[in-house]
């Protein structure tokens, strides 16, 4: 079956970078993309970009154009999340998604990493 | 970007009522519409795709209805387990934006 695993929680200071990693199984790794996701305490879902797994093609939110790079590690079948300049409002549990087969829709998920930024 | 605004933000319902929340995008977006349910600590679920295609395993007590700027998200008859922030999202193109959340409570 599909499982997306994603890296643990991490404390970050202001300024500092965070990176998160996403581990896909159960499927052929390039065969879809792969989405990030974010929510904030109490808020809503975010979308923050999309990777392609096969050729790190990658599409990102204009909010997050100037500090996200997502990338993908075919040979382990783990796509990455790379966030910079993190401010206290980036405090949020970030999440990994897949579409199914013939859709967009979000049905797999990553179980969420939570960033906490603060001084 | 298109914008998706779903209203309302929040309902109270009785067990057995019938629930209805809608999700308006800026621009045509044909079916390209899914539906999700997020209960608290949880990770978000989907509930139905292309508008109106319930997904597997989903109870049939969930619809969704329309098409190019216009979606419905009907629970027919609220049970406790429905508790849960619903979202809607579009998936025709980048960015692949939710709607702003909808807090189902029970009466």
């Amino acid at each position: 079956q599909v499982q997306l695993v994603q890296s643990g929680a991490e404390v970050k200071k202001p300024g500092a970078s965070v990176k998160v990693s996403c581990k896909a199984s159960g499927y052929v790794f390039t065969n879809f993309y792969m989405h990030w996701v974010r929510q904030a305490p109490g808020q809503g879902l975010e979308w923050m970009g999309i990777i392609s797994p096969t050729d790190g093609t990658t599409t990102y939110a204009q909010k997050f154009q100037d500090r996200v790079t997502m990338t993908s590690d075919t040979s382990t079948g783990t796509v990455y999340m790379d966030l910079s300049s993190l401010r206290s409002e980036d405090t949020a549990v970030y999440y990994c998604a897949r579409p199914f087969l013939g859709s967009g829709s979000f049905l797999h998920w990553g179980q969420g990493t939570l960033v906490t930024v603060s001084s | 970007d298109i914008q998706m605004t779903q209203s309302p933000s929040s309902l109270s319902a009785s067990v057995g009522d019938r629930v209805t929340i809608t999700c308006r995008a800026s621009q045509g977006i044909r079916n390209y519409l899914s539906w999700y349910q997020q209960k608290p600590g949880k990770v978000p679920k989907l509930l139905i795709y292309a508008a109106s295609t319930l997904q597997s395993g989903v109870p049939s007590r969930f619809s969704g209805s329309g098409s190019d700027t216009d979606f419905t998200l009907t629970i027919s008859s609220l049970q406790p387990e429905d508790v849960a922030t619903y979202y809607c999202q579009k998936y025709n193109s980048a960015p692949w934006t939710f709607g702003q959340g909808t807090r189902v409570e029970i009466k």
